[in-house]
C-alpha cells in the first residue's frame, strides 16, 4: 500500500495568515493526488484533485502544488470558515489511502 | 441537484448483521463509481473500496477483505455496505462518496452525510 504523511499534525494560525501543509507519499503516485476538507460533524469535501486543480465553488485562497512524492495545500489568507481537517489521498491506485489529517484550530 | 444520500443510524449489537444503503440522484449512477470511506470515532479518513454499479464490479482494501460486502442495484440507483457479523470496533461513521472520472484523477467529488454505525453489547 502506498503510506501517506501529511505534517503537521495541527497547527494554530489566524484570521489572515497563510498556512502551508505537506504530504509525501511513500512512492510517486503522479499526479493523483488530491485535497479533502472536513469540518466537525460534516462529510468530508473535495477541494482540490489532481495536485492543483480547485474543485468548482472552492475559494481561490486555496491551492495546491507538488510532484512526484511530495505535495502542498496553501490557504493564502486564513478565513474563519477555514478553521477545520485537512486531508490529502493519492489515488493512484488501491488503496486509495488518506494521510493522517492536519487539524487547523484558532491562535 | 446531484447528491448522494444515505441510510440513518444504527445501534446493533456484537455478531448482528446489518445493511446500509446510499442512494444517488441528479446523475446517471452508471457512469461513475461509488466508495465507501470508514471514519472511527476522532479519527482519519479510510478508504474501504470502491464499486461500479453498472456491472457490480468491486475494489476492496485488502485490510478489509471478507469483512464487508459492496453491492449495488443500479434499478434503484442504490449502493450497499453490508456486514454479516458485526464487531465492537466496526463502530464508525460510514460515509459513500461518487468517485468522479480519471480526469478528476479519481477523486471522491459528491459524498453521502454519512452513516452511524454503534456496535454495543
Amino acid at each position: 500500500d502506498i503510506q501517506m504523511t501529511q505534517s503537521p499534525s495541527s497547527l494554530s494560525a489566524s484570521i489572515g495568515d497563510r498556512v502551508t501543509i505537506t504530504c509525501r507519499a511513500s512512492q510517486t503516485i503522479s499526479t493523483y493526488l488530491n485535497w479533502y476538507q472536513q469540518k466537525p460533524g460534516k462529510a468530508p469535501k473535495l477541494l482540490i484533485y489532481a495536485v492543483s486543480s480547485l474543485q468548482s465553488g472552492v475559494p481561490s485562497r486555496f491551492s495546491g502544488s507538488g510532484s512526484g512524492t511530495d505535495f502542498t495545500l496553501t490557504i493564502s489568507s486564513l478565513q474563519f470558515e477555514d478553521f477545520a481537517t485537512y486531508y490529502c489521498q493519492q489515488s493512484y491506485s488501491p488503496p486509495r489511502t488518506f494521510g493522517q489529517g492536519t487539524k487547523v484550530e484558532i491562535k | 441537484e446531484v447528491q448522494l444520500v444515505q441510510s440513518g443510524a444504527e445501534v446493533k449489537k456484537p455478531g448482528e448483521s446489518l445493511k446500509i444503503s446510499c442512494k444517488g440522484s441528479g446523475y446517471t449512477i452508471t457512469s461513475y463509481w461509488i466508495g465507501w470511506v470508514r471514519q472511527m470515532p476522532d479519527k482519519g479518513l479510510e478508504w474501504m473500496g470502491i464499486i461500479n454499479p453498472g456491472d457490480s464490479d468491486t475494489r476492496y482494501n485488502p485490510s478489509l477483505q471478507g469483512q464487508v460486502t459492496m453491492s449495488a442495484d443500479k434499478s434503484i440507483s442504490t449502493a450497499y455496505l453490508q456486514w454479516s457479523s458485526l464487531k465492537a470496533s466496526d463502530t464508525a461513521m460510514y460515509y459513500c462518496a461518487r468517485q468522479g472520472d480519471r480526469s478528476r484523477t479519481n477523486s471522491f467529488d459528491i459524498w453521502g452525510q454519512g452513516t452511524m454505525v454503534t456496535v454495543s453489547s
